[in-house]
């Protein structure tokens, strides 16, 4: 079974342009989370989503970041006029039923870096 | 000045050892808890889970002990591996939250 995908594994962005992360939970999972990660430290939350609905974006800033899960195809983080500050790890996870009692699988990421 | 972000913990292991890693949680009204295991350039890799009616949850060379009267969870792992080297976060959630809160990590570094 493949497990949750992440694309690109690396991207690169000039300061004011948009960034865009997808991700393809594991097979059977409905609920995808995106978390960030800055070097040396833990993952940090920023939304939790079902198949077309936002659950949770109470770690998203309000600004400049959205996320989308359609009906049909990955979900997409999606981050508008990146700043420096925008560098960093940005893992997905996907779990079969809703957050509590289960454990999140995690794809390998994807780092964007800000020039 | 004030260096951003933090450097991990780091626990050296000779190899054949046992390692244990510790992590303090906060949140009472966590009820589930999560270890996992980081490698670099990797995405977090679940190790193993206990949920807060139980105290001690035991797999393959690893056992998580859970202590909700201080607060505290700790990753046992047996016969330490070259391949253990790597980061383990402990991850919290309760039952009703929607999201994972990591711990700072602890790196282990596994000696030959």
């Amino acid at each position: 079974n493949a497990g949750v995908m992440q694309n690109p594994r690396h991207l690169v962005r000039r300061r004011g342009q948009e960034a865009r992360l997808r991700c393809s939970p594991m097979k059977g999972h409905s609920h995808v989370y995106w978390y960030r990660q800055l070097p040396e430290e833990g993952l940090k939350f920023m939304v939790y989503l079902q198949k077309e609905n936002i659950i949770d974006e109470s770690g998203m800033p309000k600004e400049r970041f959205s996320a989308e899960f359609p009906k049909e195809g990955p979900s997409i983080l999606r981050i508008q006029q990146v700043v420096r500050g925008d560098s960093a790890a940005y893992f997905c996870a996907s779990s079969p039923a809703g957050p509590g009692g289960q454990p999140q699988h995690f794809g390998d990421g994807t780092r964007l870096s800000i020039l | 000045g004030e260096s951003v972000g933090l450097h991990l913990p780091t626990l050296s292991v000779q190899e054949g050892d046992n390692s244990i890693i510790n992590c303090a949680y906060s949140n009472s009204a966590s009820d589930y808890f999560i270890w996992y295991k980081q490698e670099s350039g990797k995405g977090p890799q679940f190790i193993i889970d206990i949920r807060s009616n139980m105290d001690k949850r035991q797999g393959q060379r690893v056992t998580v002990l859970l202590n909700k009267t201080v607060k505290h969870l700790s990753l046992q792992i047996a016969a330490t591996q070259p391949g253990d080297s790597a980061v383990y976060f402990c991850a919290e959630n309760s039952a009703a939250g929607n999201k994972l809160t990591f711990g700072g990590g602890t790196r282990v570094l596994v000696k030959p």
